[in-house]
């Protein structure tokens, strides 16, 4: 089974500045898709970013990004220019590109974001 | 296009009663999933429907159930609530493939008394 890890619960960040939040996972697995979500207190959750394991090119939205370490089975989240609006809890999730898996995905804990003025 | 929708978004019960939480897909999905949300335990998988068959099941009792409708809305239904079911449901839907984005609803929050 495939696990997710953020070992930040919580981060904070002044605005206008850069932030990473750590994400590790565990899969035996070659192909899959990795995410980063976000979560305001809406509790709408939104997706920020994809990364598809077999790009070597890490995935850019704006102003995210992200560094992907296949082999090091880690998944980093950057965000530049910090904005008020990017204070949220962040997940990092899993999906298996295999043809059993569907859409599930597999989050890990979640990183509370802070961004002070 | 309208985005996923969940009925109702607030929901209180009592111990041993039931529950259905409703889940209408953006037009044109045919994937629909579910997540409990819990401080403790986190975001968790229950199922997934697709094409009206479950395709994936979580870890959960027989307790949580789901189904899917030919239009591709989903119900999800807990019998014999315990106040370990407090939590936020989620359901999220795609068009069906491993590489389709999934995008969530705004959720159903249960409280159990």
């Amino acid at each position: 089974a495939q696990t997710v890890t953020q070992s930040q619960p919580e981060m904070s960040v002044q605005e206008a500045e850069t932030v990473t939040l750590s994400c590790t996972y565990d899969t035996s697995e070659s192909d899959y898709y990795l995410f980063w979500y976000k979560q305001p207190p809406s509790r709408q959750m939104i997706l920020v970013i994809r990364q598809e394991a077999y790009k070597q090119q890490n995935a850019t939205e704006n102003r995210f990004s992200v560094n992907f370490q296949k082999a090091a089975k880690s998944f980093s989240l950057k965000i530049s220019d910090s904005q008020l609006g990017d204070a949220a809890m962040y997940f990092c999730a899993y999906r298996s590109a295999g043809g059993t898996s569907g859409s599930r995905l597999t989050f890990g804990e979640g990183t509370q974001l802070t961004v002070n003025p | 296009k309208a985005g996923v929708t969940q009925t109702p978004r607030y929901l209180i019960k009592t111990r041993g009663q039931q529950v259905t939480l409703s889940c209408s897909p953006i037009s044109g999905h045919r994937s629909v999933s579910w997540y409990q949300q819990t401080p403790g335990q986190g975001l968790q998988f229950l199922f997934e429907y697709f094409s009206e068959t479950q395709r994936n099941k979580g870890n959960f009792p027989g307790r949580f159930s789901g189904r899917q409708f030919s239009n591709s809305r989903s119900e999800m239904n807990v019998s014999t609530l315990e106040l370990g079911d407090s939590a936020l449901y989620l359901c999220a839907s795609s068009l069906g493939a491993s590489w389709n984005e999934q995008f969530f609803g705004p959720g159903t929050r249960l409280t159990v008394l």
